[in-house]
């Protein structure tokens, strides 16, 4: 079946470093890659759309400067999460969604970023 | 917020027993889905019912659909200890999945 792949999945840098995590759909094309973030035992947060070779679509409130989405191919995007600080400690997953295919959606495992 | 609402938000019960868990949500939808989420990890897609749907059925898992009242039950009949995890619905009405506030199941053995 279609697989997800998130990377690194766990994290830990120091407060005012980059961080990136990769989300690369393994036996599939992505037109559309989706990036959530979950606090403890809250639910799922759309942060933002990535089309692959456009501008990546941000939530109201999400700010766009702090956490890069680049989704230069089919098969990978990335969230970069710059100048981190505490409160960005959290579970980050991706989903994808097949080219052309809008309800099958796949999840990576997720990706959990502890800044110290 | 687009974010639908889940009731419970922690439920419960004893193994055997059937778990119902009710998502509510604020527009219109193409279609809506239940996921599982194990804790701190990914998820895993249970079930997806169409907005032209009213019920339907995957193993022990049984879903309704009531899109005047804009909400949407999930049961889980004959429960097992394995089934303790959190549980999303999830609503699709423009271009991106929204999901509700979630429900934590504990399954007793």
């Amino acid at each position: 079946g279609a697989v997800v792949s998130q990377h690194p999945s766990r994290v830990i840098c120091k407060s005012g470093t980059s961080v990136k995590i990769e989300c690369r759909s393994l036996d599939f094309q992505a037109t559309t890659m989706f990036w959530y973030r979950q606090f403890p035992k809250q639910s799922l947060m759309l942060m933002a759309t990535s089309n692959e070779g456009s501008k990546a679509t941000y939530e109201q409130g999400v700010e766009k400067d702090k956490f890069l989405i680049n989704h230069a191919s089919l098969t990978l995007s990335t969230l970069t999460v710059t100048s981190a600080h505490p409160e960005d400690s959290s579970f980050y997953i991706c989903s994808a969604s097949r080219t052309g295919g809008w309800n099958t959606i796949y999840f990576g495992e997720g990706s959990w970023l502890t800044v110290v | 917020s687009q974010q639908g609402e889940e009731d419970p938000q922690a439920l419960s019960i004893q193994e055997g027993e059937n778990a119902t868990m009710n998502c509510s949500y604020k527009t219109s939808i193409n279609n809506l889905q239940w996921y599982r989420q194990n804790s701190g990890r990914g998820l895993v897609h249970l079930i997806l019912i169409r907005s032209n749907e009213r019920e339907k059925h995957s193993g022990r898992l049984r879903v309704t659909l009531d899109t005047s009242k804009k909400s949407s039950s999930l049961l889980i009949t004959a429960s097992r200890a394995a089934d303790t995890a959190s549980y999303f619905c999830a609503t699709d009405s423009t271009d991106k999945l929204i999901f509700g506030t979630g429900t934590r199941l504990q399954v007793f053995p």
